[in-house]
């Protein structure tokens, strides 16, 4: 199973936009990039998922390389309530495969 | 709102006490999953149900009991618990069980063993 690395923390401000980074460099071919957010005390929740090149939502676009071995969530515009933990997944999404666990995440710090 | 709910959202119980926490997804989803997560860390995934049949349980101790009568069910049974299982304890589903199938989480029970 792929295993990914992302930074353990970043900070940033108010109206400025936030690409975090993750690592996947034994992703497989059949293998899909998943990110999720979480607050404190709530669940993690579902953001964004792609495969290649650029996916984009209501919430965060997801740029993913040609080679598929990292990927960035980007988040325009963070504002206070975007402080989280935020985790990046790659799995694969053939039936019967073994569900992941979350890693530590990386916890974004949004201020004034 | 997810569509996947908890209840309940807290609950203190002591060493000898019995509980169990339940977890209702009306997403139509064929999976259901308990994690917990202690303070300031990572999630830990408890048990895995795939359509009724329990398909991962990592290592979890025998005083964490889980059932599922249905898909869209999931019970986690607690008995003699000790204060180290104080944690927020989460459900949540997805459409498989596959490792890039979006899982959907509930609000968590925090839970206080004293």
């Amino acid at each position: 199973l792929a295993k990914t690395t992302q930074p353990i923390s970043m900070d940033s401000y108010e109206g400025q936009e936030v690409n975090i980074t993750c690592s996947h460099n034994n992703i497989a071919t059949n293998d899909y990039i998943t990110w999720y957010q979480q607050f404190p005390s709530q669940g993690p929740r579902f953001i964004i998922q792609g495969y290649k090149t650029k996916v984009t939502n209501e919430v965060a676009s997801l740029f993913i390389p040609a080679d598929r071995k990292s990927s960035t969530l980007s988040l325009p515009r963070v504002s206070l309530s975007d402080t989280a933990v935020y985790y990046c997944l790659v799995g694969d999404r053939n039936t019967g495969r073994r569900a992941l666990t979350f890693g530590s995440g990386t916890r974004l710090q949004v201020q004034p | 709102e997810t569509g996947v709910t908890q209840t309940p959202r807290h609950l203190v119980m002591g060493m000898t006490n019995k509980k169990s926490l339940k977890c209702e997804q009306h997403l139509g989803h064929n999976a259901m999953y308990w994690y917990k997560q202690s303070a300031k860390k990572p999630l830990e995934l408890m048990f895995v149900y795939n359509f009724k049949e329990q398909t991962e349980n990592n290592s979890v101790p025998s005083r964490f009991s889980p059932e599922c009568p249905n898909s869209s069910h999931l019970f986690l049974h607690l008995h003699t618990l000790q204060p180290e299982d104080s944690a927020l304890y989460l459900c949540a589903s997805s459409q498989e069980t596959s490792g890039g199938a979006p899982q959907y989480f509930g609000p968590g029970t925090r839970l206080t063993v004293l």
